[in-house]
């Protein structure tokens, strides 16, 4: 988890309210990832980003919206939260590093978000 | 659509022993496959990085192999210890990018 925090760790909403969880990195990685993990569908890639201002959708993202406008910070919107975007939500980052292809993902501690 | 693959029974071995973990995709040739351990309340690690024209990797007790013809790769960890008890995932990459396609993952238990 070194170098990447999230916020909050722990969100109880309502449904119909809009959420916005933060990620923030300190290793100035070019890639930023937000996934969904729940049980028995593995983790599932919501967006992504692949530089400042550069984002674009994954498999499950509709009802989510991201912003980057800063290299260190994700951010991930919940427009109008829904019971089945009760979930782990992770974090991740990547970069070329000193070897090319180097693919690997680092990810943070996580956000668990119960919407009621 | 591409589909991973992983043995959701969970595997249950005595210390000491090898745990050999199964990968297997589907509806795409990936450029690269990668393994991760996941422990409970916790986000993945990355373990190894195996690419496709590599049939073996290893990293201490750890070992990888990827059979691109099988369309499956085999995770083993050698003598095996209590602490090595997590899920360990395996993930793909989409189109050759930095985008992965994750397994749901099988859970190890090591008994003392």
């Amino acid at each position: 988890d070194a170098g990447i925090t999230q916020s909050p760790r722990h969100k109880v909403t309502e449904t119909g309210t809009p959420v916005t969880l933060r990620c923030h990195q300190t290793e100035n990685h070019r890639y930023m990832y937000w996934y969904r993990q729940d049980p028995g569908h593995g983790l599932r890639l919501i967006h992504y980003s692949y530089g400042v201002k550069d984002t674009d959708k994954g498999e499950v993202s509709d009802g989510y919206s991201v912003s980057r406008s800063k290299t260190e910070d994700f951010l991930l919107t919940l427009e109008s939260a829904t019971s089945s975007q009760t979930s782990v939500y992770f974090c991740a980052i990547s970069d070329q590093g000193r070897q090319a292809y180097s693919y690997e993902q680092y990810f943070g501690p996580g956000t668990r978000l119960t919407v009621t | 659509s591409q589909k991973i693959e992983q043995n959701s029974e969970a595997l249950n071995i005595q210390e000491g022993k090898t745990a050999t973990l199964t990968c297997n995709y589907t509806n795409y040739s990936p450029a690269y496959l990668q393994w991760y351990r996941q422990d409970p309340g916790r986000g993945p690690v990355f373990l190894l990085l195996i690419r496709e024209n590599e049939k073996e990797k290893r990293k201490e007790r750890l070992k990888v192999t990827f059979d691109t013809t099988l369309k499956q790769s085999l995770f083993h960890i050698t003598a095996s210890q209590p602490a090595d008890s997590a899920t360990y995932l395996c993930a793909l990459d989409m189109d050759s990018s930095y985008k992965l396609i994750f397994g749901s993952g099988t859970r190890l238990l090591v008994r003392p």
